[in-house]
């Protein structure tokens, strides 16, 4: 199985700052990574898929990069509904594999 | 809009079955692939099951292999879960989600299985 490293695992950060979270995939999975974003008590919410494209309504200060085996979710400009928890998810085979999330926080 | 509707969760006791339904409308549910996973209280997602658009391919994680079954129903656009054989580390919320570019584009709201004595 493929196992998914998210890093860090949580991070305080403040209204405007920009947000970095890493995802690392123990084999190469092409671009086939995906986030998600996920609130207390919700379910999760999807943001990019195959690496980088937005879902359609997602803000667009929201972005991903990466290719192989390293990938990178990069919030530019932190707003107060992005308190949250963030995935990673590999989707080259299966099973589907999930990172641990990072939450974050205030 | 994609609509998911889980339910059929509750309290089961260890051994026992619970067959969980997600209904689906917004999209034309026979186009796409569908997967199930799920969440215990307090921890990370894991995805549990896979079923393509005709349900010709289905594909499981390694630890409810031979005891749950993932089907649907493309007349009445409506994705389940058969579990069987339920453990206690089996306690979780259930999601059901849509298949898009290599990703689970909408999710539904979830519904909570407890097994417990």
């Amino acid at each position: 199985d493929i196992q998914m490293t998210q890093s860090p695992s949580s991070l305080s950060a403040s209204v405007g700052d920009r947000v970095t979270i890493t995802c690392r995939a123990s084999q190469d999975i092409s671009n086939d990574l995906a986030w998600y974003q996920q609130k207390p008590g919700k379910a999760p919410k999807s943001l990019i898929y195959a690496g980088s494209p937005l879902q359609s309504g997602v803000p667009s200060r929201f972005s991903g990069s990466g290719s192989g085996t390293d990938f990178t979710l990069t919030i530019s400009s932190l707003q107060p509904e992005d308190f949250a928890t963030y995935y990673c998810q590999q989707c080259n085979s299966f099973p589907l594999t999930f990172g641990g999330g990072t939450s974050v926080e205030i | 809009q994609v609509q998911l509707v889980e339910s059929g969760g509750g309290v089961v006791q260890p051994g026992r079955s619970l067959r969980l339904s997600c209904a689906a409308s917004g999209f034309t549910f026979s186009s796409y692939g569908m997967h199930w996973v799920r969440q215990a209280p307090g921890k990370g997602l894991e995805w549990v099951a896979v079923i393509s658009d005709d349900g010709s391919y289905k594909n499981y994680v390694e630890s409810v292999k031979g005891r749950f079954t993932i089907s649907r129903d493309n007349s009445k656009s409506t994705l389940y879960l058969q579990m069987n054989s339920l453990r206690a580390e089996d306690t979780a919320v259930y999601y059901c989600a849509k298949a898009h570019s290599k990703s689970l584009s909408s999710w539904g709201q979830g519904t909570l299985v407890t097994v417990s004595s």
